[in-house]
């Protein structure tokens, strides 16, 4: 199974400020059709996981542009370049190259 | 609008059974690949089965391999999960999950699986 390891696990972060999120995984995600699948998903308290981003990179509908994602190969960002209070939650990392479909621990991001 | 209603969760004790079911609307259902996925208590997110749009592609997680059934009636618009054998270990809230090529683009809001004597 490939192996999701996000850091860190916990972020505090300052209202407006940028934060970032990293993702390794145990292999390439590049998957035998040529395309990356490497999502980020963000679940707010007590709601259901959302999906943010995509294909590495592409936005999900919807979804601001404050949020980016960048990387290759087994190497991946999220970055939030201004926090805002509404995107206090856990974020996750998933793999969607090879079943089983596997996520990062999770990041916890919380104002300071 | 997308929307994924999940039902049958419940308390369970050690080695029942249950079956949680999840009502799909405002899109063609029988066009996506589905998903099951878990969020245990303290832990994180787990996908548990796939189910391909004609239902002829079905995978597991090792950890319900054997005792999960996922299974789909497209007339319905309906996704289920038969669970079988149920241990501590399954506790957890499920979600039904649309697959739209590799990423999971809308999620239900789940339905609580308590398993325990």
């Amino acid at each position: 199974d490939i192996v999701m390891i996000q850091t860190p696990l916990s972020s505090p972060v300052t209202l407006g400020q940028p934060a970032s999120i990293f993702c390794r995984s145990s292999q390439s995600l590049v998957h035998g059709d040529g395309n990356t699948y490497l999502s980020w998903l963000q679940q707010r308290p007590g709601q259901p996981p959302r999906l943010l981003i995509y294909k590495i990179s592409d936005r999900f509908s919807g979804v601001p542009d404050r949020f980016s994602g960048s990387g290759a190969g087994t190497d991946f960002t999220l970055k939030i370049s201004r926090v805002e209070a509404e995107d206090v939650g856990v974020y996750y990392c998933m793999q969607a190259a090879q079943f089983p479909w596997t996520f990062g621990q999770g990041t916890k991001v919380e104002i300071e | 609008e997308v929307q994924l209603v999940e039902s049958g969760g419940g308390l369970v004790q050690p080695g029942g059974s249950l079956r949680l079911s999840c009502a799909a609307s405002g899109f063609t259902f029988s066009s996506y690949s589905m998903n099951w996925v878990r969020l245990a208590p303290g832990k994180g997110l787990e996908w548990v089965s796939y189910i391909s749009t004609g239902s002829t592609v079905i995978l597991y997680a090792d950890s319900v391999k054997g005792r999960f059934t996922i299974s789909r009636d497209n007339a319905k618009d309906s996704l289920y999960l038969q669970m079988h054998s149920l241990r501590a270990e399954d506790t957890a809230v499920y979600y039904c999950v649309r697959d739209q090529h590799y990423s999971l683009d809308y999620w239900g809001q789940g339905t609580l699986v308590t398993v325990s004597s």
